[in-house]
């Protein structure tokens, strides 16, 4: 079965701090892996999006890794700020049937982040 | 990064009636749009697919004859909710996919419907 797995489920930090949330999963086909931040009552922003030979990208103070092999992917935080507070969906794409990058998305059911001052 | 637009941001509306959201890929052509719905703190769900010019693909458990999909062109997908319900008060979000790219989805700021 195609799944994503987020942990921890919800999160609360200090502002300034560094933070790292987890992502598994079993989707296969893998084609690519995203992440969103997403705001309340607001539509997800990509933050990444990385495909299998990519382990590393960044975006400001966002980086995700990827580990193809284990299937899992982390999104780490550097110097939280207090409008890093929202969910962060970690999305799955398979490869759609004839090969082609780009199909069905699998959720995650999301990290809750909380960044106090 | 391309801007995919909803409108409106919010809408309250008595049972019965239909409501219908706009999704417009402003500076994109969008072949592929998509349409979910997020209750409180869950992921958002697929509820269908469209591509402009052709049926909307429905997941498993939407009822298509309630949330009428068309995509009459390449920057605007519609989304009538029609007789609305209560349980119906949902957010919802659509996505759409570039025509020359397809690795990238780009989400709309979505639609909090309260049906009253």
């Amino acid at each position: 079965k195609n799944q994503v797995e987020q942990s921890p489920q919800s999160l609360i930090i200090l502002e300034g701090k560094n933070c790292t949330l987890q992502c598994n999963y079993t989707v296969s086909p893998f084609s690519n892996l995203r992440w969103y931040k997403q705001d309340t009552g607001r539509g997800p922003v990509s933050l990444t999006i990385m495909t299998f030979s990519e382990n590393t990208k960044s975006n400001g103070r966002y980086t995700a890794t990827l580990d193809a092999d284990t299937k899992q992917s982390s999104l780490h935080i550097t110097a939280s700020q207090l409008s890093d507070s929202a969910s962060y969906i970690c999305v799955v794409s398979r490869v759609r049937a004839g090969g082609t990058s780009y199909g069905k998305l699998t959720f995650g059911q999301g990290t809750i982040l909380t960044v106090h001052p | 990064g391309a801007v995919v637009s909803q409108h409106p941001s919010w809408v309250i509306c008595k049972s019965g009636t239909s409501v219908k959201i706009e999704c417009r890929s402003l500076d994109f052509q969008a072949t592929t749009m998509f349409w979910y719905r997020q209750f409180p703190k869950q992921s958002l769900m697929l509820m269908a697919t469209s591509n402009e010019g052709s049926k909307a693909t429905y997941e498993q458990g939407v009822e298509k004859d309630k949330f009428l999909i068309n995509h009459a062109s390449l920057t605007l997908s519609t989304l009538t909710v029609t007789s609305a319900h209560p349980e119906d008060s949902s957010f919802y979000i659509c996505s759409a996919r570039r025509r020359s790219r397809n690795t990238e989805a780009f989400f709309g700021q979505g639609t909090r419907l309260t049906v009253v």
